[in-house]
């Protein structure tokens, strides 16, 4: 079964410490994997994706196959960081359809 | 360049009847795709066009359709609506060939 797991719905830090956004998968093949970010009053928009293994915002993410990890970090975190990040799955063969794990929302606290 | 619009904003239906949402992609992007998203069940994939053509589809009963017109727009159609169906629903565009969608701000559905 296709499926994307975000374990924490919510994730508390202050201001300047680390974070790292859990995100786990379960696809036969080889996916694509994706972070997308709603900051509040905005609309869903794309952070990063796995084969571009960039670091946007300060955030990066490696694709981990054996453990079927995507994990979202960030050394220093910031207020303007807190928003609902989604981790997401596209089969190579399946653009245009993305599975979406349940979201976590960060809460970067002064 | 403009962004993905989606209208209407919000709608109030009942129960029992249908409605058509209607979503414009980025200019020069031929693939749409609809997300519904409820708290429960969070953002659940529905179906993609692509050149007027459905190519992919969710696990979505036969009441939600779609259909892709030639300058790309898409709209999609819930029939004999139930209160269940009450969500955000969401339409990407994406490029063809650059697997990144482009979201809309969405259509919020209440259905009393």
């Amino acid at each position: 079964a296709q499926r994307v797991t975000q374990p924490e719905k919510l994730l508390s830090v202050f201001k300047g410490a680390p974070v790292e956004l859990k995100c786990n998968y379960s696809y036969s093949g080889s996916p694509e994997l994706f972070w997308y970010v709603q900051y509040s009053r905005q609309r869903l928009q794309l952070l990063l994706r796995h084969i571009s293994r960039e670091s946007i915002k300060g955030f990066t993410a490696d694709l981990n196959k054996g453990e079927t990890s995507f994990h979202l970090k960030k050394p220093f975190a910031q207020e303007e960081d807190s928003a609902m990040y989604y981790c997401a799955l596209s089969g190579s063969s399946n653009t245009g359809k993305l599975i979406f794990g349940q979201g976590t929302t960060l809460q970067v606290k002064p | 360049k403009a962004g993905v619009t989606q209208t209407p904003r919000y709608l109030i239906k009942t129960r029992g009847q249908q409605v058509t949402l209607s979503c414009s992609p980025i200019s020069g992007h031929r693939s749409v795709s609809w997300y519904q998203q409820t708290p429960g069940q969070g953002l659940q994939f529905l179906f993609e066009y692509f050149s007027e053509t459905q190519r992919n589809k969710g696990n979505f009963p036969g009441r939600f359709s779609g259909r892709q017109f030639s300058n790309s727009r898409s709209e999609m159609n819930v029939s004999t609506l139930e209160l269940g169906d009450s969500a955000l629903y969401l339409c990407a565009s994406s490029l063809e060939g650059l697997n990144i969608q482009y979201f809309g701000a969405g259509t919020r559905l209440s259905v009393l």
